[in-house]
């Protein structure tokens, strides 16, 4: 089985930066995926690690360790608009059908 | 030129009743997806589906039935809807590989309530 945790909420300021964490205990690994889902919107994928490390896209990047079963999804210079659930996923060894953690839902306040 | 489109966005019908929500994808990709979302936020993946294979999630009720006139359109069949069906129910598609960046692209979802 799959089990993934995230923080329920984080409250963070404009510009600042925030961590998002996840932790996932899973029975196989073959990938983790950082959506941001809007209120009342559809997800929209942000990164993926299936390698340990950082991954880096503009103001945003992602971690991995895989031996820790543990990502984080860093926020930089954070804009009210970054206000959203974040949600982490992990894709099992066979298939694509991904487990989703509960979010976090990320409040930016100026 | 939206990616993947789901018709109704809003539903709203009785306990007992059937229902169906359509979904498109215009991203030539092989795989689609049903997931469910409830009121505590929780996205569940419910089917996975290309040409060749239905992936079932073993906790969804019988009365859920994927069905696919062909590789672009994956509709989602509701039969005897109860209460604890209320949610918002989003599709998605992706490319049908395991490895790699391949990530699933949602619909903007279908919100559906039951009286």
């Amino acid at each position: 089985g799959q089990n993934i945790d995230q923080p329920t909420e984080m409250t963070a300021t404009e510009g600042a930066i925030v961590q998002i964490n996840c932790t996932y205990q899973t029975s196989g690994f073959n990938g983790l995926f950082w959506y941001q889902q809007h209120a009342g919107e559809a997800p929209t994928f942000l990164s993926y690690n299936v390698l340990d490390g950082l991954e880096e896209k503009g103001r945003f990047s992602s971690f991995l360790s895989r031996s820790k079963g543990y990502s984080y999804l860093l926020l930089k210079e954070l804009q009210m608009k970054d206000s959203a659930s974040y949600l982490c996923a992990v894709r099992p060894p066979a298939g694509n059908m991904l487990t989703f953690g509960g979010g976090t839902r990320l409040m930016v306040k100026p | 030129d939206t990616a993947v489109s789901q018709t109704p966005k809003y539903l709203v019908t009785q306990m007992g009743n059937d229902k169906s929500i359509k979904c498109e994808q215009n991203l030539g990709h092989d795989t689609m997806y049903w997931y469910k979302q409830d009121s505590k936020k929780f996205l569940k993946i419910m089917f996975s589906y290309n040409n060749k294979e239905l992936i079932i999630n073993e906790t969804v009720p019988n009365r859920f039935s994927p069905k696919s006139p062909d590789k672009a359109h994956l509709n989602l069949h509701i039969n005897s809807l109860e209460l604890g069906d209320s949610a918002v129910y989003f599709c998605a598609s992706s490319q049908d590989l395991s490895t790699g960046n391949q990530p699933q692209h949602f619909g903007d979802g279908t919100r559906l309530s039951i009286l």
